[in-house]
């Protein structure tokens, strides 16, 4: 199975901040990579396709890059709802795997 | 509006067979292209896939647990299913289902049900 790495596995932040969350493949997964938010309550929601594609109706904040084994996903200016965890996910080959997570947390 | 929800029975015993429900609404597993998958949870841990379903009755399973998954649909009651045989305290977890669509990517989930926690204690 390919394994992913996120990093960091939590960030504190400022509302307002930038911020890049990090994925990496144990192998090179051709742009196959998509990005999810968990709220507390376990609501999970999608974001980004493909590596830079986003899900409708996710606030342009958002955006997606990366090739080869690394990947990031960079909110550019924080709001109150982005606090949560994300993760980021490979379907290059089955099975589909998740990295380990990054929680944003307020500062 | 696509929703989808998770039922199951709370809590179970060590090699009892674990039985999940996901009804959903907005969308057909009988249409081209449409398909459920099932994605777990531990308590404070990652995502692990599981299974996928898809409008043509194909299956595809995760193989670190494929001799224990069996996963269904009835397309008619817009339901699919998941069961797991022999389950221990490891498969403790919220247990989500999610669709897909394969014209988006076969493992792009895209809507995700509120998942439903699953105990196996003895």
């Amino acid at each position: 199975d390919i394994q992913m790495t996120q990093t960091p596995s939590s960030m504190p932040a400022s509302l307002g901040e930038r911020v890049t969350i990090s994925c990496r493949a144990s192998q090179g997964i051709s742009n196959y990579l998509n990005w999810y938010q968990q709220k507390p309550d376990g609501t999970i929601k999608p974001l980004i396709y493909y590596t830079s594609n986003l899900q409708s109706g996710v606030p342009s904040r958002f955006s997606g890059s990366g090739s080869g084994t690394d990947y990031s996903l960079t909110i550019s200016s924080l709001e109150p709802e982005d606090f949560a965890m994300y993760y980021c996910q490979q379907y290059d080959s089955s099975p589909p795997t998740f990295g380990g997570g990054t929680k944003l947390e307020l500062k | 509006q696509v929703t989808l929800k998770e039922s199951g029975p709370g809590i179970l015993q060590p090699s009892q067979t674990l039985s999940l429900t996901c009804t959903f609404s907005g969308f057909s597993l009988s249409t081209y292209g449409m398909g459920v998958g099932w994605i777990r949870q531990p308590s404070g841990k990652g995502l692990e896939w599981l299974a996928n379903i898809w409008w043509d009755d194909d299956k595809y399973y995760n193989p670190s647990l494929k001799n224990r998954l069996t996963i269904s649909k009835d397309t008619s009651n817009n339901q699919a299913f998941l069961k797991i045989t022999n389950v221990d305290t490891a498969d403790t977890a919220t247990y989500y289902c999610a669709r897909v669509m394969v014209i988006i990517t076969p493992y792009y989930f895209d809507y995700w049900g509120q998942g439903v926690m699953v105990t196996v204690s003895s």
